[in-house]
């Protein structure tokens, strides 16, 4: 079956440094997510992305966050200089636009990023 | 969007049927109900999706009532592994922002 990757499964970094998290989304999908996960709390959604665009994003998805989809298979996240509280698991997802118009986004195994 | 209310956690043991009611009682008429499940430190696994009535897959049953104000996710028989948050989603499909509630954090006791 196929699924999203994700990578790295870890990303430690220094405060202020630059990150990039990488999803490769399964093949045929046209609509990409970023969501983040700190630790013990709720999933939240950042971004959305179809058509090469941005289509939503949330109040957490400020200045410092960006995506790119540089090739036909990468989704990347950037994060321009990390704070401490950008530490959490970071989850990509996509999803194609079903035969019944369902919404079922798969979910990759996300990226744990530490900033110290 | 629709806001969600779940239980905050449920406990079970092994074998039994476990029903996890949502309530979202602004939903709106184009807006889907979608459960997702999360076990520690993976990504939300999608469990099943209706709009009205009954929807039943190899995993679970959806229950909705007619004026669609809350859904009930039923998981028959469970067992150890299907300890996990379970998040119930409301917002129409195709939509391009996904809220995930607090979700349910089931126990399931040998």
């Amino acid at each position: 079956e196929p699924e999203v990757t994700q990578t790295p499964s870890h990303q430690v970094t220094q405060m202020g440094q630059e990150v990039i998290l990488r999803c490769v989304p399964i093949s045929n999908h046209l609509y990409f997510y970023w969501y983040r996960q700190i630790l013990g709390q709720k999933v939240e959604f950042l971004v959305s992305f179809y058509n090469n665009e941005i289509s939503e994003k949330s109040e957490i998805f400020d200045d410092q966050f960006s995506v790119e989809r540089p090739d036909g298979s990468n989704f990347t996240l950037k994060i321009r200089s990390t704070k401490l509280e950008d530490s959490a698991m970071y989850f990509c997802a996509s999803r194609n636009r079903g035969l019944n118009w369902t919404d079922t986004q798969y979910f990759g195994p996300g990226t744990r990023l530490t900033v110290l | 969007l629709a806001k969600t209310t779940q239980p905050i956690s449920m406990d079970s043991y092994e074998g039994q049927e476990v029903n996890i009611t949502c309530s979202h009682n602004n939903i709106a008429t184009n807006d889907y109900i979608t459960w997702y499940q999360q076990f520690p430190s993976q990504g939300p696994r999608f469990i099943i999706q209706g709009y009205k009535t009954k929807v039943t897959n190899e995993v679970a049953s959806l229950f909705i009532p007619a004026d669609r104000k809350s859904s009930t996710l039923s998981l028959p028989r469970v067992s150890l592994s299907d300890t996990a948050v379970y998040y119930c989603l409301v917002g129409p499909t195709g939509g391009f922002k996904t809220i995930f509630g607090a979700g349910t954090r089931l126990f399931v006791k040998a």
